[in-house]
C-alpha cells in the first residue's frame, strides 16, 4: 500500500517569498490533516479536511496560510508571504474517516525561510 | 485545556538498555485516548499504540510496553531490551473522544548507541 506523499521534500525561499506543498493521501483516506512541525516541538494542527470540505482550521493563520482539497483526494497548503517564524516541517496525515483513531504521515516538506 | 508534557528532551543509552520515557497529560474530558508515535530520521511518524481512557490495562508489544495511570494522567512508555533501530523522537499525543483533534507532546529524542 503507498504512504502519504509529499512534495517537496526540501524547500529554501526568502521572506515575503510565496511557497506551495502538495500532499497526496493514502488511497480512499476521507480526512487529510496538514501539520507544522518547528523545530524541538510537537506537530500542531493547521487544517483538517473531510472529503473536500475543512473540518478544523482553527489554527490556520488564514491571513498568509491557504489550502485547499478541490476533488477530495490530493491537497495543497500555500504560504504568502513567507515570514522568518513559518520555518518549519510541514506534514500531511491522511485516515480513513474523521472517526478513525490511527493517522498515517508522510515524511514532510521541511521549510526554511530565510 | 488539553496539554501534554514530555518532559525528557533527549535520552541517550546504551544498546541492551531497557528505557522509559515519560508523558504526562491534562484534560477536562472523561473519555479522551492517548497515543505514542515514533519519528525516525526519515520523517514519518509511524502510530505505535492507542489507549482510551477506559481502559487502564497496561499492554506488552515485544521489547514495547505501556504503563497508563489517571491517577497520576500518565502514559509513559518503556523500550526493553533497546536497539540502535530505536532511535528516534516519540510523540506522546491526546485526542478527544471522536479523534476530531490531536495534541501532541514536544517530544522526546531517544540516542541508542552501539
Amino acid at each position: 500500500e503507498a504512504g502519504v506523499a509529499q512534495s517537496p521534500r526540501y524547500k529554501i525561499i526568502e521572506k515575503r517569498q510565496s511557497v506551495a506543498f502538495w500532499c497526496n493521501p493514502i488511497s480512499g483516506h476521507a480526512t487529510l490533516y496538514w501539520y507544522q512541525q518547528i523545530l524541538g516541538q510537537g506537530p500542531k494542527l493547521l487544517i483538517q479536511f473531510q472529503n473536500n470540505g475543512v473540518v478544523d482550521d482553527s489554527q490556520l493563520p488564514k491571513d498568509r496560510f491557504s489550502a485547499e482539497r478541490l476533488k477530495g483526494v490530493d491537497s495543497t497548503l500555500k504560504i504568502q508571504p513567507a515570514k522568518l517564524e513559518d520555518s518549519a516541517v510541514y506534514l500531511c496525515a491522511s485516515s480513513l474517516s474523521q472517526l478513525e483513531e490511527k493517522l498515517f504521515f508522510g515524511s514532510g516538506t521541511q521549510l526554511s525561510v530565510l | 485545556a488539553q496539554k501534554v508534557t514530555q518532559a525528557q528532551t533527549e535520552i541517550s543509552v546504551v544498546e541492551k538498555e531497557d528505557v522509559t520515557l515519560d508523558c504526562v497529560y491534562e484534560t477536562r474530558d472523561t473519555t479522551y485516548y492517548l497515543f505514542w508515535y515514533k519519528q525516525p530520521p526519515s520523517g514519518e511518524l509511524v502510530f505505535l499504540i492507542r489507549r482510551n481512557s477506559f481502559d487502564e490495562q497496561n499492554e506488552i508489544s515485544g521489547r514495547y510496553s505501556w504503563n497508563f495511570q489517571k491517577s497520576t494522567s500518565s502514559f509513559n512508555f518503556t523500550i526493553t531490551a533497546s536497539q540502535v533501530v530505536d532511535s528516534a523522537v516519540y510523540f506522546c499525543a491526546l485526542s478527544e473522544a471522536n479523534f476530531n483533534k490531536f495534541y501532541f507532546g514536544s517530544g522526546t529524542k531517544l540516542n541508542v548507541k552501539p
